[in-house]
């Protein structure tokens, strides 16, 4: 398996636009989590889903994030519109539960930066 | 609630020293993971070690051993001979048992490792 598939890498984008950030868990676990990481927050979790349903998005800044799972195979995070202080890094992650736990494995990350 | 505490933000050794992290939690639940991500320079995170709370053995893998003590809500990790490569973030993280690994991670300690 390729592992967690982010896109994009890096995104820079102006101000008042909208952002959509990917991610395509591994094949098989039925949890897909979104962290972001500044250098003010740290790591933080913004919102997870099992079994494609979103189960906390307590996380989730404000109402201008918004996190969709529409199959077990992928997965978005939008910011409309965007602001400089979302500029961060962005990490997708997926495990499986039960009986074969695994750790949360991570996605490269998506660099953004809101100018 | 959860919490991770790395007290040491940044810890500078030289090459060859032993070098210990300190990770402390705060948790209500009886059963939960406690996890060891390590982030290069490059950024990734990179999946260390898992332990269940109900295994306190502590744990060795080539330079790197982890010390779990239930009775102080420690989890530290200690690497011996320190070599350059090992200079990056290392962060502590807790998972609840039912969250599908759902980390609240600790705010990091940068370990800077000189030739």
């Amino acid at each position: 398996d390729a592992g967690v598939i982010q896109s994009p890498r890096h995104e820079v984008t102006e101000m008042g636009q909208e952002v959509t950030l990917r991610c395509k868990p591994i094949s098989g676990h039925d949890y897909l989590f979104w962290y972001r990481q500044t250098m003010m927050r740290g790591l933080e979790l913004l919102i997870y889903f099992n079994n494609n349903v979103p189960i906390d998005d307590s996380g989730m800044p404000e109402d201008r994030f918004s996190a969709k799972m529409p199959n077990a195979s992928f997965s978005t995070l939008k910011i409309q519109p965007s602001e400089p202080r979302d500029s961060a890094v962005y990490f997708c992650a997926s495990s499986l539960a039960g009986t074969q736990n695994t750790e949360a494995f991570f996605g490269q990350g998506t660099r953004l930066t809101v100018v | 609630a959860q919490k991770v505490t790395q007290a040491q933000t940044e810890i500078s050794v030289v090459e060859k020293e032993d070098v210990t992290l300190d990770c402390v939690y705060e948790t209500r639940d009886t059963t939960y993971y406690l996890f060891w991500y390590k982030q290069p320079p490059s950024g990734e995170l990179v999946f260390l070690i898992r332990r269940n709370s109900f295994d306190e053995q502590n744990e060795i893998s080539g330079r790197y051993s982890w010390n779990f003590q239930k009775s102080t809500s420690s989890f530290n990790f200690t690497i011996t001979a320190s070599q350059v490569v090992d200079s990056a973030v290392y962060f502590c993280a807790l998972s609840a048992d039912n969250a599908g690994n759902m980390l609240t991670f600790g705010g990091g300690t940068r370990l800077m490792v000189k030739p």
